[in-house]
């Protein structure tokens, strides 16, 4: 039973254009969210977050939008560069627990 | 900066010997965590901790053990090797907070069982 899906295995984007990582979960008790980013062979690092009291946080280039009606969140690259070519994940988290769900990634190709 | 250090990197394993794989942090951050992450899918929890002494299971515990007796260190055990345990196994840890911290991850030990 996956709680957070990722539905689009990869993503190939032209640079300069935007992209756009899709993320939906189930559990209605996730309440904060959080993106990411892992190159081959390291770990995954961190890259922006969202508390279920917003519906946008913006950081530079990188903007995560939240729908609770909809059990969907979004992550935009604006503009995308080739070293934004990695796998993103997206995560989630009910701020009571200590646990963390992670989706299965989305591969992100930006082409120069 | 170390950050999160996971030694061996790669280990090759025979079914049925055990080893343990190694975890520390220099942040003196709380809590703790144990991932494997299996091909096409995504990280899996099978340990955590909250501080020293206290541990707890995570969503695939089964084969594995922790223990964590200083703030620094979080070793992961597994005792009798299976092919199904072969994966990339991420140690991670996060400050106060709890799940709402970003956590910070190591990079990973490759391991196969054959």
């Amino acid at each position: 039973d996956q709680q957070v899906k990722q539905n689009s295995p990869s993503l190939s984007v032209q640079e300069g254009r935007i992209s756009i990582l899709n993320c939906d979960y189930t559990n209605s008790m996730f309440d904060y969210f959080l993106w990411y980013k892992k190159y081959p062979a390291e770990g995954p690092t961190f890259l922006i977050s969202i508390s279920s009291i917003k519906d946008k946080n913006e950081d530079g280039r990188f903007t995560v939008f939240l729908n609770k009606s909809a059990k969907h969140l979004s992550l935009h690259i604006v503009p995308s560069q080739p070293g934004d070519s990695a796998v993103y994940f997206c995560a989630a988290s009910d701020t009571g627990g200590f646990k963390t769900i992670f989706g299965a990634g989305t591969r992100l190709f930006v082409k120069a | 900066n170390a950050g999160v250090t996971q030694t061996p990197k790669f280990r090759i394993l025979k079914i049925g010997q055990s080893m343990t794989l190694q975890c520390t942090q220099d942040m003196n951050h709380n809590y703790m965590y144990w991932y494997r992450q299996d091909p096409g899918m995504g990280l899996k929890l099978i340990y955590y901790s909250v501080g020293a002494g206290i541990t707890d299971k995570g969503e695939v515990p089964n084969g594995y053990n922790v223990s964590r007796s200083t703030t620094e260190d979080f070793p992961l055990r597994l005792e009798l090797a299976a092919p199904s345990q072969t994966s990339v196994y991420f140690c991670a840890s996060s400050g106060a907070g709890g799940s709402t911290q970003p956590q910070h991850f190591g990079d990973g030990t490759r391991l196969s069982i054959l």
